[in-house]
């Protein structure tokens, strides 16, 4: 069975310092990886994605991929309260439908 | 450009009716899929429609089954409710082309209770 596989946490940090929230999967065939943000009772919001191994910036938020160690990672640089939410990670291969994470509750202390 | 919408966004029905949801997906795109997130179970594939065919099927029973027109939009159908289907329906519109960085944008979810 293909996986998507996180880390429940809570991960907490104090504000203004880095968020690092991981992600392993299971499917070498994988080419595609989401980061959504999901706040309690709203829908996935889309962050970043990222197809080639190495980091992809945007604003606060990296996304690094090692394809061969089957890893993603999402950094959050300067966490602000409002970053505290729960992080889905997906990964898509061609036709198949996205295989989500169960997702990783960050909260971030003011 | 107008996200994706869903309707009703709240629902309450009892065990052994039927309930159909709506999906309006983003102007453009042509590939639905839809999701059931539970506390328990996370975010779970239903199915996946693409130009008005069926291209991907989740793990789910026939009760839940679902459909595109020809301008897109979808619905899905679950017959004979059971306690358990209480959660929230999400739908995810993209553009359906393949390739590597077909990204999803969800709707804002149909919440689905069951009494």
């Amino acid at each position: 069975q293909k996986e998507v596989e996180q880390n429940s946490g809570p991960l907490s940090v104090p504000e203004g310092a880095i968020a690092s929230l991981n992600c392993t999967y299971s499917d070498r065939g994988s080419q595609s990886f989401f980061w959504y943000r999901q706040y309690s009772g709203k829908s996935p919001e889309l962050i970043m994605f990222i197809y080639s191994n190495g980091d992809k910036e945007d604003g606060r938020f990296t996304a690094q991929l090692n394809k061969a160690s089957q890893y993603v990672s999402l950094l959050i640089r300067d966490s602000q309260p409002s970053d505290s939410a729960t992080y889905l990670c997906a990964a898509g291969a061609g036709r198949r439908a996205l295989t989500f994470g169960s997702g990783t509750r960050l909260q971030v202390q003011p | 450009k107008a996200g994706v919408t869903q309707t009703p966004r709240y629902l309450i029905k009892t065990r052994g009716q039927q309930v159909t949801l709506s999906c309006s997906p983003i102007s453009g795109h042509r590939s639905v899929s839809w999701y059931q997130q539970t506390p328990g179970q996370g975010l779970q594939f239903l199915f996946e429609y693409f130009s008005e065919t069926q291209r991907n099927k989740g793990n789910f029973p026939g009760r839940f089954s679902g459909r595109q027109f020809s301008n897109s939009r979808s619905e899905m159908n679950v017959s004979t409710l059971e306690l358990g289907d209480s959660a929230l329906y999400l739908c995810a519109s993209s553009s359906g082309r393949v390739g590597s960085t077909d990204t999803q944008y969800f709707g804002p979810g149909t919440r689905l209770t069951v009494l």
